[in-house]
């Protein structure tokens, strides 16, 4: 299976912060890559797809970066509401799905 | 916009099993794959499987096979997880995720928790 590692495990900024999240996969997946967010008690929400397409809905805040094996999501103008775990997730076909570890941004 | 409401929380004993439901709205499974998803307390997030019921069979991820069993009842528009032979490690919050085209899991249920207790 595909392995996804994640860095940093936790990330401590302020609202209005830039911050980048990595994610880097084990062989090439090209561009498929997904980002989620889980703010706690909740179910995780689609935020990227396909490296670096804004899911519906979601805010132009937000942005998705990379290929091949290593990936940035970039939150641009940190709200209070984007503290919260963020996972990525290889979908490579003929090859079963796999997240990273999560990312926890937590408030500095 | 698919809406996907999952069956309530259950507590159930090792050895025994869990069927968690997923009902779709405002779209059908027949245009869209289910996938299930499993979160341990304080984990991470881990694939288990999924279907596209117009291809008809379903797949698993290696650790759960001969354990689960995924269906899809389309004249309801819903899905079904079935999880045997459980143990106290298999307490967890069960997901199910609509599919996209090309493999992200675009709408997602509220969670079931499942508790694995003597």
């Amino acid at each position: 299976d595909i392995q996804m590692t994640q860095s940093p495990s936790t990330l401590s900024a302020s609202v209005g912060d830039r911050v980048n999240i990595s994610c880097r996969a084990s062989q090439s997946i090209t561009t498929w890559l997904a980002w989620y967010q889980q703010r706690p008690g909740k179910a995780p929400k689609l935020l990227i797809y396909k490296a670096s397409n804004l899911g519906s809905g979601v805010p132009s805040r937000f942005s998705g970066s990379g290929s091949g094996t290593d990936f940035t999501l970039s939150i641009s103008g940190l709200h209070p509401d984007d503290f919260a775990t963020y996972y990525c997730q290889q979908y490579q076909i003929y090859s079963p799905a796999t997240f990273g570890q999560g990312t926890k941004l937590e408030v500095k | 916009q698919v809406h996907l409401v999952q069956s309530g929380a259950e507590v159930k004993k090792p050895g025994s099993s869990v069927k968690v439901s997923c009902k779709a709205s405002g779209g059908t499974l027949s245009t869209s794959g289910i996938t299930w998803i499993r979160q341990a307390p304080g984990q991470g997030l881990e694939w288990m499987g999924g279907i596209i019921p117009t291809s008809g069979s379903p797949n698993y991820a290696q650790k759960f096979l001969g354990r689960i069993v995924i269906t899809a009842d389309m004249s309801t528009n819903t899905a079904y997880m079935e999880l045997t032979s459980l143990r106290s490690d298999d307490t967890a919050v069960f997901y199910c995720a609509t599919l996209a085209a090309g493999g992200f899991l675009d709408f997602w249920g509220q969670g079931t928790l499942v508790t694995v207790s003597s």
